[in-house]
């Protein structure tokens, strides 16, 4: 079985520019979580998409956003990029409720860095 | 807002010993799961064990085990017969149960770097 893919692997952007991060989640699940991974700042909560609806928000500013597609799976956009974005993208899936089976299923991320 | 801590940034361990990590929480949530997460060189991250909130038995995976103590807002992670694999990034994570605040979305801790030796 196929776990979750991400794409790109990598990513490097110009400052200004805009990104698109891509998430293919395990099939059957419809949930769909963003992480941002940053030098010294830790794991922060991005965004959960559920059959194609925002669930939840972390404290990230509005260009931050993202979709989910009919067959599950995701895209991450972040506009106008800083420097501060430059970061390890980690995308996760899980069945729609959450504590049913094993949880979150963790893909191996996009590295986005920002000159 | 719950928050996680993990106060050892780094451990190291001799093959085939036991080490364990340290980790609290904060939360005035009542249901709530928590994990310990591994992330080896390769990125991905994979859930080593987790734990609910209102079991009182704490639980084991193998080779792994917790000490979940709730009154305290503890949460260690103890690994028997280390193994060189097992060198990797360990998170913490909290999530409120379903109705909380942050179901769903995982609160993780700062993450201890443990380093099995031969």
């Amino acid at each position: 079985e196929a776990g979750v893919t991400q794409s790109p692997t990598h990513l490097i952007k110009t400052r200004g520019q805009q990104a698109t991060l891509r998430c293919s989640p395990i099939s059957g699940h419809t949930s769909v979580y963003w992480y941002q991974q940053a030098l010294g700042l830790g794991l922060q909560f991005l965004l959960w998409y559920d059959e194609g609806e925002e669930r939840n928000r972390g404290n990230f500013p509005p260009r931050f956003s993202g979709r989910q597609f009919p067959n599950y799976s995701s895209e991450l956009n972040v506009n106008a990029l800083e420097l501060e974005d430059s970061a390890l993208y980690l995308c996760a899936s899980s069945f729609h409720s959450f504590v049913a089976g094993p949880g979150y299923t963790f893909g191996s991320g996009t590295r986005l860095t920002v000159v | 807002a719950q928050t996680v801590t993990q106060s050892q940034p780094e451990m190291s361990v001799q093959e085939a010993e036991t080490v364990t990590l340290s980790c609290t929480y904060d939360t005035s949530e009542n249901n709530y799961y928590l994990f310990w997460y591994k992330q080896p060189p390769s990125r991905q991250m994979i859930l080593v064990i987790r734990q609910e909130a209102y079991k009182q038995q704490n639980a084991t995976e193998n080779r792994f085990s917790v000490n979940f103590q709730k009154a305290a807002k503890s949460f260690s992670l103890k690994i028997s017969d280390s193994q060189l694999g097992d060198t990797a990034m360990y998170f913490c994570a909290f999530m409120t149960g379903a109705g909380g605040t942050s179901y769903g979305k995982l609160t993780f801790g700062q993450g201890t770097i443990l380093t099995v030796h031969p």
